[in-house]
């Protein structure tokens, strides 16, 4: 099957720095990418879609100056958390959408960021 | 509005009984249903989806789930339960008709605690 990786698989990070996280399709052209954050023991929360080439489409309550993503490429999007807080701490995952086959998505294996 | 319902938060079981994972769903228009699982600090693994088709649908490690459109169910069912299918279960839905493009909704997850 498809295969979506993330980069890093874990980061801890001070307050008030930023940190990028990668999310790359492997075998696939991703059209759209998905960036989820997800709260201990809680569902997925959608914070924003990516379509390639055009600006992120944001979920209602989710600040896209704080939460910059990038999907510049066919395989390739990134999320930087600017200026985190410990707040921001979460486990986050991407996931993509192969541009062919409109019902799959595909999962990355998420990156846990903690903000010290 | 789409909406998942997961109304079991936690769903214990033991080892080489069947298991049930209940899943309802609220879209308008024809509706794409899956299950993911998720393990322990890891992404989501899809399991299996629905379409359309047959109402029983059959998925990775032994798993099935039962479309019922009537009572707007897509419950996710395995006949003898094994220790390793302990994770995290997550149903969510799409609903058709937008170009492919809209995006999954997700229930609040399913504990499956399976005992030896």
């Amino acid at each position: 099957g498809a295969v979506v990786s993330q980069h890093p698989s874990r980061v801890i990070c001070k307050s008030g720095t930023s940190v990028k996280i990668e999310c790359r399709s492997l075998d696939f052209q991703a059209t759209t990418m998905f960036w989820y954050r997800q709260f201990p023991k809680k569902s997925l929360m959608l914070m924003a879609t990516s379509n390639e080439g055009s600006k992120a489409t944001y979920e209602q309550g989710v600040e896209k100056d704080k939460f910059l993503i990038n999907h510049a490429s066919l395989t390739l999007s990134t999320l930087t958390v600017t200026s985190a807080h410990p707040e921001d701490s979460s486990f986050y995952i991407c996931s993509a959408r192969d541009g062919l086959l409109l019902y799959e998505q595909y999962f990355g294996p998420g990156t846990r960021l903690t903000v010290t | 509005a789409q909406s998942v319902a997961q109304p079991e938060d936690q769903v214990n079981v033991a080892e080489g009984n069947p298991l049930t994972v209940k899943c309802t769903y609220s879209v308008s228009g024809n509706p794409y249903l899956f299950w993911y699982v998720q393990y322990p600090n890891r992404g989501l693994q899809f399991l299996l989806k629905y379409i359309t088709g047959d109402n029983l649908v059959k998925g990775s490690y032994g798993f099935e789930a039962e479309f019922n459109k009537s009572q707007t169910s897509f419950h996710l069912k395995k006949p003898s339960a094994l220790v390793s299918d302990s994770a995290l279960y997550f149903c969510a839905v799409r609903a058709s008709g937008s170009g492919g493009y809209n995006k999954l909704i997700f229930g609040a997850g399913t504990r499956l605690a399976v005992h030896p």
